[in-house]
């Protein structure tokens, strides 16, 4: 079936360095891929809708140059976290859908655990 | 708008007995509803939607929820509680302007005691 891949799976780093994270579609082509952020014990909350060739779509409250989101590709969205700091630590989750329909079901990714020192 | 609310952080159950997880919608047009589960430091796994279709909707490992109109609720119900079904549970509702856009629950996650 259809496959969501994140890399990396858990990344630890001091504080302001940047972190990349990827969202591969691996089967399928999406022009949209959804980034999520879980704090522990917490739910999921929508950061963005990364498009593809286009500029990403943020949630009110997200800061657009603290989580940089490029979608260069039908498979390929990254998550880049600038300047990182403690409180950047969190589980980062994508998803993806394939097809062009209004919905599209929705294949999340394992998650990235984010640990910022 | 949509948003989700998940009564009950914490449920616990004894294996065998009645899984009942409780999820009410808010929604300005008529939403597509899922639930999902999250074990330990894993992503999420879809157990059901409902995307307006049958209101009775069946999911894996003998999940299933009835989406209610008239109460805003799609409540998750599973017959006999196994070990294995101890994790975290959202629910999660979509819609609007877009369908692939989800705004899930706080979440509850199932304890099963032996």
């Amino acid at each position: 079936g259809a496959v969501v891949s994140q890399h990396p799976s858990w990344v630890i780093c001091k504080s302001g360095t940047s972190v990349k994270i990827e969202c591969r579609s691996l089967d399928f082509q999406a022009t949209t891929m959804f980034w999520y952020r879980q704090f522990p014990k917490q739910s999921l909350m929508l950061m963005a809708t990364s498009n593809e060739g286009s500029k990403a779509t943020y949630e009110q409250g997200v800061e657009k140059d603290k989580f940089l989101i490029n979608h260069a590709s039908l498979t390929l969205s990254t998550l880049t976290v600038t300047s990182a700091h403690p409180e950047d630590s969190s589980f980062y989750i994508c998803s993806a859908g394939g097809g062009t329909g209004i919905y599209q079901p929705q294949h999340f990714g394992d998650g990235t655990r984010l640990s910022i020192l | 708008a949509q948003s989700v609310t998940q009564l009950g952080s914490h449920v616990s159950v004894s294996e065998g007995a009645l899984v009942l997880l409780r999820c009410n919608y808010s929604s300005s047009v008529p939403p597509y509803l899922f639930w999902y589960v999250q074990y330990p430091n894993q992503g999420l796994q879809l157990l059901l939607k409902y995307t307006s279709a049958a209101t009775l909707v069946k999911g894996i490992n003998g999940f299933e929820a009835e989406f209610k109109k008239s109460e805003t609720s799609f409540h998750l119900t599973k017959p006999s509680a196994h070990m294995s079904d101890a994790a975290e549970y959202f629910c999660a509702v979509s819609g609007g302007n877009n369908f692939n856009k989800f705004y899930f629950g706080s979440g509850t996650k199932l304890n099963v005691k032996p």
